[in-house]
């Protein structure tokens, strides 16, 4: 039974960098996929991208050139880094296993962009 | 990007009867070499993550009740919930990981 957990910051400022941790707490973090997956409030999902535990990253072509996904297996966490935020990018952020079937997500974690 | 979208956008049903949510995208996910359709069902109760369901447009999920059937093939795909139960009531998402993974818009299901 995999547990994940996001965590970061709440409130972001327009134009900085969005940065979430998603904690896998049990299971292995090894030989899986994890990815991050966005929902704005009262809409619908959109993907993000994922990242192998290998290092392997694969991102959405929409938010490419905004998004870093990194992996550290020590600590048993992968993160979401978000550049140049605007009030567009307000939204729950889960974190979920799977490259593209998604097995187990987390809790989510809403971002609110906003001066 | 494959474009999905579904119908209807809610509905309302009573306990016990069936439910049939509709999924349909923009290109076929049908794989013609492993002959799979590309297709998830996810249910998201409010404030919660969503569940997944179903995979590969008819393979449930470990723990999903028989009561939830996915079908379809192609560009053309169904959610059925057989017999309404209370704990039902959510909205119902289709993803298609054929290509970039997208998801539809949503079917609310609540209980008349």
């Amino acid at each position: 039974q995999v547990q994940l957990q996001e965590s970061g910051p709440g409130l972001v400022k327009p134009s900085e960098t969005l940065s979430l941790t998603c904690i896998v707490s049990s299971g292995s973090i090894s030989s899986y996929y994890w990815t991050w997956i966005r929902q704005p409030p009262g809409k619908g999902l959109e993907w993000i991208g994922y990242i192998y535990y290998s290092g392997t990253t694969n991102y959405n072509p929409s938010l490419k050139s905004r998004v870093t996904i990194s992996l550290d297996t020590s600590k048993r966490q992968f993160s979401l880094k978000l550049t140049s935020v605007t009030a567009a990018d307000t939204a729950v952020y889960y974190c979920a296993k799977g490259m593209d079937i998604f097995d187990y997500w987390g809790q989510g974690i809403l971002v609110t962009v906003s001066s | 990007d494959i474009v999905m979208t579904q119908s209807p956008d809610s509905l309302a049903v009573s306990l016990g009867e069936r439910a049939t949510i509709n999924c349909k995208s923009s290109q076929s996910i049908l794989n013609n070499s492993n002959n799979k359709n590309y297709l998830a069902w996810y249910q998201q109760k409010p404030g919660q993550p969503p569940k997944l369901l179903t995979y590969w447009a008819s393979t449930r999920d470990s723990g999903v009740p028989d009561r939830f059937s996915g079908s379809g093939s192609g560009t053309d795909f169904t959610l059925t919930i057989t017999s309404l139960q209370a704990e039902d009531v959510a909205v119902y998402y289709c993803q298609q990981y054929y290509s970039t993974p997208t998801f539809g818009p949503g079917t609310k299901l609540d209980v008349k």
